[in-house]
């Protein structure tokens, strides 16, 4: 399968602690999209990087939220301190661009439960 | 971005033509319109996207009007595997340029 990996599926975890999400994205892109969303409400924009710069932070990604891709390859999102707030489907997406604009490819998610 | 407009809710049934409308009355020059589904338990999946002329492809057709104030997304032959929350969004290039989800349309396949 070549499409967006994400990992863990699913994570449970207690207040306070902290967790990291890895998604490896389809290997030709180099735009890499973090985006979370909770039960129904359509997926809201965290960030984005191009290769390994981190080019845009939506307010939504608080001081405890911090994402990394190094080697502009796969990228983590770590929370610090969780909070039953925090409880959400968090979405990888990577994408590719022609004259006609960009389109998003995204993986299945890591579904986060905060207790 | 400009905002878009759809139905909460749609029934179509299998084998029939599904017609999903989204409004965007102040859509801009230089936006293109995009859509997008989400099937349960999943990411949402890319299905089409336009400027002005209509298009085609694999999954679905686009029909934008000539205002572009409002525009369909038609699948031509749904099947159960097409119920999903479709949205409808607009968008200057995609992902950077602006990528904001609202809530969709939820739609169901009758049997």
């Amino acid at each position: 399968d070549t499409g967006v990996s994400q990992d863990p599926r699913h994570k449970i975890t207690k207040r306070g602690q902290n967790v990291t999400f890895r998604c490896d994205p389809i290997s030709e892109h180099n735009r890499l999209y973090w985006y979370r969303q909770t039960l129904g409400q359509g997926p809201e924009f965290l960030t984005y990087f191009q290769n390994e710069a981190q080019l845009e932070k939506s307010r939504l990604l608080s001081d405890r939220f911090s994402a990394e891709r190094p080697k502009g390859s796969f990228s983590t999102l770590e929370i610090q301190r969780t909070e039953q707030g925090d409880s959400a489907m968090y979405l990888c997406a990577s994408s590719t661009r022609d004259l006609k604009g960009e389109k998003l490819f995204f993986g299945s998610g890591t579904q986060l439960s905060v207790l | 971005d400009a905002k878009t407009t759809q139905p909460p809710s749609m029934d179509c049934a299998e084998g029939r033509a599904a017609n999903l409308p989204c409004n965007h009355s102040t859509i801009s020059g230089n936006e293109y319109v995009y859509w997008y589904r989400q099937i349960h338990s999943q990411g949402p999946q890319y299905i089409i996207h336009g400027l002005k002329n209509n298009e085609t492809n694999e999954m679905a057709s686009l029909i934008i009007t000539e205002d572009r104030k409002s525009s369909t997304l038609i699948l031509p032959h749904a099947t159960l595997r097409d119920t999903a929350v479709y949205y409808c969004i607009v968008s200057k290039g995609g992902g950077a340029d602006g990528l904001t989800f609202g809530k969709g349309t939820h739609l169901i396949i009758q049997p």
